[in-house]
């Protein structure tokens, strides 16, 4: 399995606080993404790194910021989280080598719960 | 990338090959076929790709049809951890960077 490990697991917090989601990966893969899995949406792209320092916005971008200062690393952070981002966040890379179908490895997952 | 369409359920006796089938008929020539499958609350995990010819790794064994337009996933001997949903998807070369569009998947329920 590719080495993407996610923290935290779970995160249960309040409507308006800040939250951040930490991705970590030890493939030295070009890419990395943040997904969110929701029942009857199916997996939807929020945020994706090609490089360091370099982000673009996915379909579900509202509400969401990223950042990537390390190769390995990949963060998500909800501002002031709301109910409505309630989900299951799940890490992905890929090696983004030019030529190929740049298979995605996905990480185990984060639930997250805004009350 | 072209629309894939599979059975929404299957069931399978433990121990016995699992033959998922997956119609892509619009397929073009530079897409793969891409397998992948997810556990229940755990992440999407990547199962086997191909483009024309028949793939076999230590999960699965991938059969594509001569016209491309359907392929079949083989998991051999299938044990009760591979109860998941089993999605087929059709990707482009170059796509680094783009969404991973799961459709609707097969539900496969391997039983004792």
């Amino acid at each position: 399995d590719a080495g993407i490990t996610q923290s935290p697991r779970h995160k249960v917090t309040e409507t308006g606080t800040p939250v951040t989601l930490r991705c970590h990966q030890t493939e030295n893969h070009r890419y990395m993404y943040w997904y969110r899995q929701d029942p009857g949406h199916g997996l939807r792209l929020i945020h994706y790194s090609y490089g360091v320092k370099d982000t673009d916005k996915g379909e579900v971008s509202d509400g969401y910021s990223v950042s990537r200062s390390k190769t390995e690393d990949f963060l998500l952070t909800l501002e002031s989280a709301t109910s409505s981002q309630t989900s299951v966040y799940f890490c992905a890379i890929s090696p983004g080598l030019a030529g190929s179908t740049d298979t995605q490895y996905f990480g185990p997952g984060t639930r997250l719960t805004v009350l | 990338d072209a629309k894939t369409t599979q059975p929404p359920s299957m069931d399978c006796a433990e121990g016995r090959a699992a033959n998922l089938p997956c119609n892509h008929s619009t397929i073009s020539g530079n897409e793969y076929v891409y397998w992948y499958r997810q556990i229940h609350s755990q992440g999407p995990q990547y199962i086997i790709h191909g483009l024309k010819n028949n793939e076999t790794n230590e999960m699965a064994s991938l059969i594509i049809t001569e016209d491309r337009k359907s392929s079949t996933l083989i998991l051999p001997h299938a044990t009760l951890r591979d109860t998941a949903v089993y999605y087929c998807i059709v990707r482009s070369m170059n796509n680094a960077g783009n969404m991973l569009t799961f459709g609707g998947g097969t539900r496969l329920m391997v039983k004792p």
